[in-house]
């Protein structure tokens, strides 16, 4: 079984500094990771997604992310957060298999960026 | 290219009546993910369709829930005598084939009363 966990319901953080949301994930064999945001009484955007090749990974809107094999991890981050960036944000993982590309998301978290 | 589009965006039923919610995947696309979102929580998987075919429903409730994608239209996701625990968005996404990412639509938001 796969598992994703956002250890923080709520991530605040003030305009221009750099932000980080957490995600870290649990499963057997080479995952394939994303990072998806929603804004409120919207569907999910796609932000950016780890396959293979280099861990850091970059993605829509300024966003990163980097895959940490040893640590399990794949937090989500931008040097320099805007207002604009405040929205629910959701890690989630799979595992390509003959079933299709089932995501399992986490639970998510609220970033909220505040002047 | 529209994108991934659902409809309604909005559906009300009241207890005991049946919800259609329906997903047209992208241009293209031939696979559909069905996803229930609950108030304050992530997205479950609930089925994963082919035209004409099922391919994982171990997200799907045992009864009361069925989903199609038949060979021409959308797919639909039904839900016969719904209860208020059925309330939530539904989220379709679509791919062109395994393992090229989904594209979502916009949900569709349930409301049992």
């Amino acid at each position: 079984a796969q598992s994703v966990a956002q250890p923080e319901d709520q991530v605040n953080v003030a305009e221009g500094n750099p932000l980080t949301v957490k995600c870290t994930y649990s499963v057997s064999g080479n995952p394939y990771l994303f990072w998806y945001v929603q804004y409120p009484n919207r569907g999910l955007q796609f932000l950016l997604k780890y396959i293979t090749g280099d861990n850091l990974v970059k993605g829509s809107y300024g966003f990163e992310a980097e895959f940490n094999k040893s640590q399990t991890s794949f937090h989500l981050k931008k040097p320099s957060a805007l207002v604009s960036d405040s929205a629910l944000y959701f890690c989630a993982v799979s595992l390509l298999t003959g079933g299709g590309n089932k995501l399992t998301f986490g639970t998510g978290t609220q970033l909220k960026v505040e002047l | 290219n529209a994108g991934v589009m659902q409809n309604p965006r909005h559906l009300v039923r009241r207890r005991g009546q049946e919800a259609r919610l329906r997903c047209s995947p992208m241009k293209g696309h031939s696979h559909v993910y069905w996803y229930r979102q609950l108030p304050e929580e992530g997205l479950k998987f609930m089925v994963y369709l082919q035209k004409e075919n099922i391919i994982d429903e171990s997200g799907m409730p045992k009864e009361r829930f069925s989903a199609e994608f038949p060979k021409e239209g959308p797919s639909i996701l039904r839900i016969q005598q719904v209860v208020r625990g059925d309330s939530a968005a539904y989220f379709c996404a679509s791919s062109p084939q395994d393992g090229y990412g989904y594209t979502f639509g916009s949900g569709t938001r349930l409301t049992v009363v």
